[in-house]
């Protein structure tokens, strides 16, 4: 198993500029997750999603957008990106229901200058 | 969620066991105490999870009080790999969406 797999693993962008981070478990997980880590501070829940066609929003979703088509796939989208967005982005799965264990990914090292 | 207290650092020797403590003393009846690890700008990683009762895995031990108000994580004979940020979090059974503070930085020193 790959586990959690995140592209790109760096990413410069200019400020409005749009990208996709990509996320893809392949643990038939239920549930998925994006959070942002600023420098020195702890990780920040962005989006996740229960299953297929289900997210909700986290503690920080103002300027990203994602969703669920499928239960291994779950993209964050980032619309007219600010300088406020420069982060380190991790995706994590887990089975949910209960189970808490979360499984992260390595990692999505974004710029915005 | 219950807030949680750790200390921003702490040093280990090599070899020897480390004890790292949480305070949770707004912790209520049925959340449970969690840890993650996180190494040097790695994704974290799971360690261990506890409702009451003391808890032992592969990688660490999990020490709640009686009053579960606190709690230590030990790893027994701590390595150099073990130098990690490690973050101690409550939460509700079936809560998913985990908080994050800033963790304890643990360095293990040869």
């Amino acid at each position: 198993n790959a586990g959690v797999t995140q592209t790109p693993k760096f990413r410069i962008l200019k400020i409005g500029q749009s990208m996709t981070l990509q996320c893809a478990q392949d643990m038939n997980h239920n549930y998925m997750y994006w959070y942002r880590q600023d420098p020195g501070m702890g990780l920040k829940l962005i989006y996740y999603s229960v299953g297929a066609g289900i997210t909700d929003k986290g503690e920080v979703p103002n300027g990203y957008n994602v969703s669920r088509s499928t239960t291994e796939d779950f993209p964050l989208r980032l619309e007219l990106a600010a300088p406020s967005q420069t982060s380190v982005y991790f995706c994590a799965s887990s089975y949910g229901l209960g189970y808490s264990e979360q499984y992260f990914g390595p990692g999505t090292r974004l710029t915005v200058t | 969620d219950a807030k949680t207290t750790q200390p921003p650092s702490m040093d280990c020797a090599e070899g020897r066991a480390a004890n790292l403590p949480c305070n949770h003393s707004t912790i209520s009846g049925n959340e449970y105490v969690y840890w993650y690890r996180q190494i040097h700008s790695q994704g974290p990683q799971y360690i261990i999870h506890g409702l009451k009762n003391n808890e032992t895995n592969e990688m660490a031990s999990l020490i709640i009080t009686e009053d579960r108000k606190s709690s230590t994580l030990i790893l027994p004979h701590a390595t150099l790999r073990d130098t990690a940020v490690y973050y101690c979090i409550v939460t509700n059974f079936g809560n998913e969406k985990l908080t994050f503070g800033t963790g304890t930085r643990l360095t293990i020193i040869p």
